[in-house]
């Protein structure tokens, strides 16, 4: 059965300090990836999507970057955060194939202080 | 713009009653909507898939409907229990990665 991983599960980190969660998936193969942030008390916000390795598509402009050096695994990162950019942060994964949902990780929980 | 709304942010019903959930979208035509369950703290679930010719879609007590004329999706949840306590999310499918886009969410309370 397919899996889905994400660290760290929590992070504090001051600000203008850089960032690198990661998220792999285990069990499928060459899957749709996404990174979406949820600050508090709101929907989730699609942040990037990969299709395949290398092959990053951004939804909202930002000081944030994402990567996909491996077909499993997906990385976010920021050179230097800001205030802003707590929140949560969720990987997931679709197939490519016939089914069109996602299954999500268990997310980080991102304070910048 | 495209926009999606969850009418209620919140909904508080008592336990056995039927809950309804509205979900209202424009500057969409969108071919899939799905609904998902998130707890605090955790990463939403998926639930339940409609497909655009498809009125209502049913799994053991959740139900469905999508309507694209009037550009909404109601879920209900019947014979509620206080597990069922939970935001649920509409979501809308677009794009060749299959991206979503979610609704802001309802928080579910059901009182025993």
């Amino acid at each position: 059965s397919q899996t889905i991983h994400q660290w760290p599960a929590t992070l504090v980190q001051p600000v203008g300090s850089p960032l690198s969660l990661e998220c792999t998936v285990e069990g499928t193969s060459n899957p749709n990836l996404y990174w979406y942030r949820q600050a508090a008390g709101r929907g989730l916000q699609l942040l990037f999507y990969s299709v395949g390795i290398g092959q990053i598509s951004s939804e909202v402009p930002q000081n944030l970057s994402a990567s996909r050096p491996q077909d499993r695994q997906f990385i976010l990162s920021s050179k230097k955060l800001l205030l802003s950019d707590s929140g949560f942060y969720l990987c997931a994964w679709s197939d490519q194939g016939l089914s069109y949902e996602q299954y999500f990780g268990p997310g980080t929980r991102l304070t910048v202080t | 713009s495209q926009k999606i709304e969850q009418n209620s942010e919140a909904l508080n019903i008592q336990e056995g009653k039927t809950a309804t959930l509205t979900c209202n979208y424009t500057n969409y035509s969108p071919a899939y909507l799905q609904w998902y369950r998130q707890d605090p703290g955790r990463g939403p679930v998926f639930l339940l898939l409609i497909r655009e010719n498809e009125k209502e879609k049913r799994k053991e007590r959740l139900k469905v409907t999508f309507d694209t004329t009037l550009k909404q999706s109601l879920f209900h949840i019947t014979a509620s229990q206080p597990a069922d306590s939970a935001t649920y999310l509409c979501a809308l499918l677009s794009g060749s990665a299959r991206q979503l886009t979610f609704g802001s969410g309802t928080q579910l309370t059901v009182l025993p």
